[in-house]
């Protein structure tokens, strides 16, 4: 069974500093997704990370995937209050070479950015 | 363009009652999602549509619930006999294939309290 894990589950930074958030999971994937969703709203796409060694940037955030470790890390630049949100990252499985979209979602971490 | 639109927002019912939840996907969105994000399960899949057809059920939580899709487009999720454990938000995604690194787009959930 596909187990997806992330760390830390709660994050309050001070606006302007630097943190990582970690998501490691238990099957062997090439496939990672992180998604932001903010307070009673639904997910929002961040970045989709489809091979080893893979990184994207948008803005203040980096997403990077080392399918070796099974670890997917969210880089957090100069942080903003704006950034304050749930951040959840989710394992597609492949099948054969094919992907059927199956999320298996970590369990989130609350970011909280303080001035 | 429109995004995945879900009705009715937010539903409440009592213990018993069965309970329709709809989900209008991206117009040309192939395939369809239903997942389920709870305090005590965070967010876990139910089950996916490619068009019409569900190849992978192995989500829905028992035989109370069930899903269809018609004309390729709207699904409906239906809860029997709704248990105060079915109590959660529940969200449709869609993306535009099965296909790896699609990403998939998600609705706004409806929220489900079981009274």
């Amino acid at each position: 069974e596909l187990k997806v894990e992330q760390n830390p589950l709660f994050l309050s930074m001070q606006e302007g500093k630097n943190y990582t958030i970690y998501c490691n999971y238990s099957t062997t994937s090439d496939r990672l997704y992180w998604y932001r969703q903010d307070p009673g709203k639904s997910l929002e796409s961040l970045f989709v990370l489809l091979s080893n060694g893979a990184v994207k940037q948008e803005g203040r955030l980096m997403a990077s995937l080392d399918t070796k470790a099974r670890l997917s890390t969210l880089h957090i630049t100069a942080a903003v209050h704006d950034l304050s949100a749930t951040y959840f990252c989710a394992v597609d499985i492949s099948a054969g070479g094919t992907s059927y979209g199956k999320l298996t979602f970590g369990q989130g971490t609350i970011l909280t950015v303080h001035p | 363009g429109a995004g995945v639109s879900q009705s009715p927002s937010n539903k409440v019912t009592e213990k018993g009652k069965d309970v329709e939840l709809r989900c209008d996907p991206i117009s040309g969105h192939t395939a369809l999602y239903w997942y389920r994000q709870s305090l005590g399960q965070g967010l876990e899949f139910l089950i996916y549509f490619q068009g019409n057809s569900a190849p992978d059920k192995s989500g829905l939580p028992s035989d109370r619930f069930s899903a269809e899709r018609t004309g390729g487009s709207v699904s409906t999720l239906t809860i029997q006999r709704t248990q105060q454990e079915d109590s959660a938000v529940y969200l449709c995604a869609s993306s535009p294939e099965v296909f790896p690194g699609e990403t998939q787009y998600f609705g706004p959930g409806t929220r489900l309290l079981v009274l």
